[in-house]
């Protein structure tokens, strides 16, 4: 089982629309949950942290922690074509420094 | 402010050669932490360093080594180099070995023929 899971998609999207983005985790002390963006050929920017369970806004972004379903989501809202891109998902176990990538969901908005 | 630098960018090695990639971190932050990303897959923790010392080691052969200097920059050494070492290596800087989350360098591309 891997630690932290993902649905590769690739997920499309209109424009404007709602894009959600799911991720499972197997550690169940995980404390530290992440998402980051990769566009193509760059390297990955975090772009949401979440700690606690319920969840957190940061302008059109919002991260959703619920810790008993070990599950994590992305929300972006209003989305656009500049949110084309890889979004990974990354969880801190509860013993150990590293962090737990998943393999990422590849995101499309359509104009 | 300068953001995690990472040198060279792209690298082309032959099966059985030696490589050595390099890192400076964020002013201030003392962790550096190195993850491998083989193409369509998520990054891979190989090590972390803090304070020079090793703090974390991933699921890698002892072919892959690091260290970390007094001013806190890292170097990711690979010996013997296999066709599947091809990948992205990324640096990534924190400030302590707390949960934030980490910055990363923009990557070496290296690519083994």
């Amino acid at each position: 089982q891997k630690e932290v899971e993902q649905n590769s998609g690739p997920l499309s999207v209109p424009e404007g629309a709602i894009a959600s983005l799911n991720c499972t985790y197997s550690d169940r002390g995980s404390q530290s949950f992440f998402w980051y963006r990769q566009y193509s050929g760059k390297s990955p920017e975090l772009i949401m942290s979440i700690y606690s369970n319920g969840d957190k806004e940061d302008g059109r972004f919002t991260a959703q922690l619920n810790k008993a379903s070990q599950y994590v989501s992305l929300l972006i809202r209003d989305s656009q074509p500049s949110d084309s891109a890889t979004y990974l998902c990354a969880v801190r176990p509860n013993t150990g420094n590293q962090f737990y990538f998943g393999t990422g969901t590849s995101l499309t908005v359509i104009p | 402010d300068a953001g995690v630098t990472q040198s060279p960018t792209h690298l082309i090695k032959t099966r059985g050669q030696q490589v050595t990639l390099r890192c400076s971190p964020i002013s201030g932050h003392k962790s550096v932490s190195w993850y491998q990303q083989v193409l369509g897959q998520g990054p891979q923790f190989i090590f972390q360093y803090y304070e020079k010392e090793e703090r974390g080691r991933g699921n890698f052969p002892d072919r892959f080594s690091a260290r970390q200097f007094p001013n806190y920059s890292s170097e990711l050494n690979v010996n013997a180099l296999l066709l599947g070492d091809s990948a992205l290596y990324l640096c990534a800087s924190s400030p302590t070995l707390s949960n934030y989350g980490y910055t990363f360098g923009s990557g070496t591309r290296l690519t083994v023929v």
